[in-house]
């Protein structure tokens, strides 16, 4: 029983489409991020929600929406895709103790988006 | 702000030698570290964590990895490598409520 699922697992596409990521945890988790990795493997956060609500955009393109419908779920969806939005999209959850920096995140296993 | 720094991008080790991979932490605040471990087309998995305490932590796997504050290390170490350790390692610092990844060091294991 996979802890934190992704889909779609890849995702090829045109510039100029939108498209939709989604994740859910069922580890019971309160926190959730996204985070994105390019093809030299460096891992940065995008952005995160603790309880449905969003505490972490890291500089990201507003093309890029996530939506937290509820504690389980987090979904990315981006608008108006670009060449450089080409990259793996991990997505990870956490028990928040809140200011700690303790947390152990458990990621998914990635969604590969490709665009042409 | 926490950043960490991975040395070498590429580490090659026989079978059965010892494994170490580099990683510097800068941290204005007592830092929390980890070790994470990816596989070839898979997320990412915890091997260890440094929070309080004791400061060599033993992970999964037969990975270990040392506290040094006065060199402001975290370095893993396996003593014995194996075929199955070949993978992406990245060290991880956290910031608040995030964590700040290295830029990942990829170990190739040669039998």
């Amino acid at each position: 029983d996979t802890a934190v699922s992704q889909t779609p697992k890849y995702l090829v596409t045109q510039m100029g489409n939108d498209k939709s990521i989604k994740c859910e945890q069922n580890l019971g988790h309160d926190t959730m991020y996204w985070y994105k990795q390019d093809s030299k493997k460096f891992l940065k956060i995008m952005f995160s929600y603790n309880n449905k609500e969003l505490i972490i955009n890291e500089t990201v393109p507003n093309r890029f929406s996530p939506k937290s419908p509820d504690k389980a779920h987090l979904n990315l969806h981006i608008n108006s895709l670009e060449l450089g939005d080409s990259a793996v999209y991990f997505c990870a959850s956490s028990h928040s103790q809140w200011g700690s920096g303790a947390n152990v995140l458990t990621f998914g296993a990635g969604s590969r988006l490709t665009v042409l | 702000a926490q950043s960490v720094t991975q040395l070498g991008s590429h580490v090659s080790v026989s079978e059965g030698a010892l494994v170490l991979l580099r990683c510097n932490y800068s941290s204005s605040v007592p830092p929390y570290l980890f070790w994470y471990v990816q596989y070839p087309n898979q997320g990412l998995q915890l091997l260890l964590k440094y929070t309080t305490g004791a400061t060599l932590v033993k992970g999964i796997n037969g990975f270990e990895a040392e506290f040094k504050k006065s060199e402001t290390s975290f370095h893993l170490t396996k003593p014995s490598a194996h075929m199955s350790d070949a993978a992406e390692y990245f060290c991880a610092v956290s910031d608040t409520d995030k964590l700040i990844f290295g830029t990942g060091t990829r170990l190739q294991v040669f039998p």
